[in-house]
């Protein structure tokens, strides 16, 4: 079975310190691999994918995340945290013999100032 | 570009009583739909998906149902609410073709509240 998961409920990051959100993957074949972000009572918006190519992909608002097929993980980073980045972030991932794609739980990221 | 709307943005409705939540998308052509139910701000539910009009996939059994009755529109609907049906329902497409994209984009979310 398909599966994503967000191991952290929460992320707590003093503001200017680099922050990550880890995710894994389980998928059948060769995984796409997303990040969306969520602000409360919004729907999620698109932050950035890996589909195939350089490990590291860049998206929004500053955001990175790093493919690693031999751990199946696609962390989100960042290297200087903003209050403003406080939301619930959500990982997600689709196999390529797949049609649904399928989130993780979600991991509320927290900045303090 | 695509744009993806979703009406109402808030919704109260009594136990018992009929739903029905529309949302449509701009801007492509045979999309691929979702429908989500997200309670208490945390993980999303597949409720129902579309690949096509009149093509409907049921993902959890309940009373809600969804209707395509043209290539972008997308209704999820309820004969009779539950006070468990109350949740933040998100509507998202993605494209059909694969190579163009993979990633789903969602809507601005109803908030329905079954009292």
């Amino acid at each position: 079975a398909q599966s994503v998961a967000q191991p952290e409920d929460q992320v707590n990051v003093a503001e200017g310190n680099p922050l990550t959100v880890k995710c894994t993957y389980s998928v059948s074949g060769n995984p796409y691999l997303f990040w969306y972000v969520q602000y409360p009572n919004r729907g999620l918006q698109f932050l950035l994918k890996y589909i195939t190519g350089d490990n590291l992909v860049k998206g929004s608002y500053g955001f990175e995340a790093e493919f690693n097929k031999s751990q199946t993980s696609f962390h989100l980073k960042k290297p200087s945290a903003l209050v403003s980045d406080s939301a619930l972030y959500f990982c997600a991932a689709l196999g390529s013999s797949a049609s649904k794609i399928i989130f993780g739980s979600g991991t509320r990221l927290s900045i303090r100032p | 570009s695509q744009t993806i709307h979703q009406w109402p943005a808030t919704l109260v409705q009594p136990v018992g009583s009929p739903l029905s939540l529309e949302c449509t998308v701009e801007g492509t052509s045979n999309p691929n739909l979702y429908w989500y139910r997200q309670a208490a701000g945390r993980g999303l539910q597949l409720l129902f998906y579309s690949v096509g009009i009149g093509q409907i996939s049921s993902e959890v059994p309940q009373n809600l149902s969804a209707s395509r009755p043209q290539d972008r529109q997308f209704i999820l609907s309820s004969k009779k609410l539950l006070l468990s049906d109350s949740g933040f329902y998100l509507c998202a497409w993605r494209e059909r073709t694969s190579g163009k994209g993979y990633e789903q984009y969602f809507g601005p979310g109803t908030r329905l509240t079954v009292t």
